[in-house]
């Protein structure tokens, strides 16, 4: 099956420090990934729709200059989490769609615990 | 908009019972619904996918159904396992994002 590549799986940080996350399609191209964010026994909530070659598309209440995603290849997205705060502190994963199937099937990254101290 | 509830609640059952999950979901009527299992510390992984048209999708073990009309889809788990222990995220598909309910997170006793 489909394989989405995350890393790095766990990253502790200082206060102030910018974080980046890879997010990388193993075995099929992906022109659109997406990010998310869980609490602990929450839900994943919709951080932003990566787009390969142009913005990316974020949610309502999320800051696209706290939060800033680079696309640049079919198989490659990155989450950049800018002068982190601890209140960043959380669990990102990100999914991608095989372009080519017919199915609307997410695969997911092994997600990245970020602790900001 | 939209909102999908599943209990809360961890549902705890005995190895060799029936585990029935429940996902209930208002202000939307998604062409289909998609159920993923979670593990902690870990990635959803896609268990199954139901559409509108279908009543109920098997796959080995895990059966789905799907009211639209009760806005309600059931996630089955027969023959439970230790192994099957996980939180299970029930997730509706809305123009090109897909939106899930918080889990419920299943324990199965030997």
């Amino acid at each position: 099956g489909a394989v989405v590549s995350q890393h790095p799986s766990r990253v502790i940080c200082k206060s102030g420090t910018s974080v980046k996350i890879e997010c990388r399609s193993l075995d099929f191209q992906a022109t659109t990934m997406f990010w998310y964010r869980q609490f602990p026994k929450k839900s994943l909530m919709l951080m932003a729709t990566s787009n390969e070659g142009s913005k990316a598309t974020y949610e309502q209440g999320v800051e696209k200059d706290k939060f800033l995603i680079n696309h640049a290849s079919l198989t490659l997205s990155t989450l950049t989490v800018t002068s982190a705060h601890p209140e960043d502190s959380s669990f990102y994963i990100c999914s991608a769609r095989d372009h080519l199937a017919t199915n609307e099937k997410l695969f997911f990254g092994s997600g990245t615990q970020l602790s900001v101290l | 908009s939209q909102k999908i509830e599943q209990n809360s609640e961890a549902l705890n059952i005995q190895e060799g019972k029936t585990a029935t999950l429940t996902c209930n979901y208002t202000n939307y009527s998604p062409a289909y619904l998609q159920w993923y299992r979670q593990d902690p510390g870990r990635g959803p992984v896609f268990l199954l996918l139901i559409r509108e048209n279908e009543k109920e999708k098997r796959k080995e073990r895990l059966k789905v159904t799907f009211d639209t009309t009760l806005k309600q889809s059931l996630f089955h788990i027969t023959a439970s396992q230790p192994a099957d222990s996980a939180t299970y995220l029930c997730a509706l598909i809305r123009g090109f994002k897909t939106i899930f309910g918080a889990g419920t997170r299943l324990f199965v006793k030997a």
